[in-house]
């Protein structure tokens, strides 16, 4: 019954290869997430949107990009993968001005 | 500073209470989370306390807000060995730019919970 999907789970790259992260959801919420957590950090907000409307966070570097196509699938694209993008990559979505966030399981990024 | 701190590692015994702290930067958050997260799981909201409150309780758990010290702290009663796992607070802030609401972790507290 999982609501918030990731897929995959572990994803291995290559430095520089780029890389696509997906995530989608059934709870048809209009807000989506994406956090970057590395090892023993705080999670950190990426960018998120609010229905179409794309929000970034001023200190997300450009190699970070988004999409969303649709209510239900969001996706993260990083352009050239450095080692330092190594890191845990979780999705969450939320719904209007309610407080709850909803997250996915995360996919494990390993950059070689 | 503008991070959310928390101390890495609790220890307990099965059966006590478990006090996980946490301070925080923004003195017009408006609300305060825990959320906890299982190996292999993402993270769950397990309660939140809006800023005009000072204590909020939920079964076992018990949130103690001090706006003054800008100091958060969840206790777990009882805690028993699937408790383990690490437990995050977040505040939510406004933007920079002042569009939006977001949520800013701490690094997360490591719960460990032995017989």
């Amino acid at each position: 019954d999982a609501m918030v999907i990731q897929n995959p789970r572990y994803q291995v790259t290559q430095f520089g290869k780029p890389v696509t992260l997906s995530c989608s959801q059934t709870l048809n919420h209009n807000v989506m997430y994406w956090y970057q957590q590395k090892s023993s950090q705080a999670p950190k907000l990426l960018f998120h949107y609010y229905d179409k409307d794309f929000n970034n966070e001023a200190d997300t570097p450009d190699n970070f990009q988004s999409r969303r196509p649709n209510t239900s699938f969001c996706f993260l694209d990083i352009r050239s993968p450095g080692l330092g993008d190594a890191a845990m990559y979780l999705c969450a979505t939320r719904q209007g001005v309610q407080e709850k966030l909803f997250f996915g399981s995360g996919t494990q990024l390993s950059v070689l | 500073g503008e991070d959310v701190e928390q101390s890495l590692f609790l220890s307990v015994r099965e059966g006590d209470s478990s006090v996980i702290n946490c301070t925080y930067t923004d003195s017009s958050s408006t609300y305060l989370y825990w959320y906890k997260q299982e190996p292999g799981a993402g993270l769950q909201l397990l309660t939140y306390i809006f800023s005009n409150m000072d204590m909020k309780q939920d079964q076992r758990l018990t949130v103690l807000l001090n706006k003054k010290d800008k100091h958060l702290s969840l206790r777990i009663a009882d805690t028993q060995t699937g408790d383990s796992a690490i437990y995050f607070c977040a505040e939510r802030r406004r933007s920079r730019s002042g569009g939006y609401n977001k949520l800013i972790f701490g690094a997360g507290t490591r719960l460990a919970v032995h017989p």
